[in-house]
């Protein structure tokens, strides 16, 4: 177990350019998250992806946000046109389907923290 | 998703238990008890999770209330590694776990 890994640690851009950031999640897991925390809140629910599908996304992904898992292995997430109001850290969760929908524990990484000037 | 409801700061002593509540009164029948906790510059860690029963792991038990309208995360020996946020979350899907704002705990020598 190597543990979710994300990538840069630390995004700094300015206003109106375009970020992607990359998940590689534990390599068993098949089910896995974006979530998105500002200083102080905790993770806000962004989106979820089982295999390649993403399944639900919140009202919070703006139509600036995609986020894609093409092999159903890593994922990215791009934000278009980042705003100041897109600053905060990006968390990537992974857990596993073995023991069910309800009771899976979630594994996140360590997050990209995102500065828009 | 159900709201939950948990003190901002708590302060403990080294080595001596810590008992973090959280309320849940809209709580679900389905809906399972979730804890995780975060330390500075890191993701949220998994500590347990449970639906009716009492559990015990490696990291802490979990208390939960008979109507299960809340519960309580028990660290029986606090260390100062423990110093961290403490989210609880209660929801149906761990695809939809919603974290609150948390219980910031401080360990003291």
């Amino acid at each position: 177990d190597t543990g979710v890994s994300q990538d840069p640690r630390h995004k700094i851009t300015k206003r109106g350019q375009n970020v992607t950031f990359r998940c590689d999640p534990i390599s068993e897991h098949n089910r896995l998250y974006w979530y998105r925390q500002t200083l102080g809140q905790g993770p806000e629910f962004l989106t979820y992806f089982q295999n390649e599908a993403q399944l639900e996304k919140s009202r919070l992904l703006s139509d600036r946000f995609s986020a894609e898992r093409p092999k159903g292995s890593f994922s990215t997430l791009e934000i278009q046109r980042t705003e100041q109001g897109d600053s905060a850290m990006y968390l990537c969760a992974s857990s596993s389907a073995r023991t069910g929908p309800y009771n899976s524990p979630l594994h996140f990484g360590n997050g990209t923290r995102l500065t828009v000037t | 998703d159900a709201k939950t409801t948990q003190p901002n700061s708590m302060e403990s002593n080294e080595e001596e238990p810590v008992h973090l509540p959280c309320n849940h009164s809209t709580i679900s029948g389905t809906d399972y008890i979730h804890w995780y906790r975060q330390l500075p510059s890191q993701g949220p860690e998994y500590v347990i999770h449970g639906l009716t029963s009492n559990v015990n792991n490696r990291m802490a038990s979990l208390a939960i209330a008979e109507d299960r309208k809340s519960s309580t995360l028990i660290l029986h020996r606090a260390t100062l590694r423990d110093a961290a946020v403490y989210y609880c979350s209660s929801t149906g899907t761990a695809s939809k776990l919603t974290f609150g704002t948390g219980t910031r705990l401080q360990v003291t020598l």
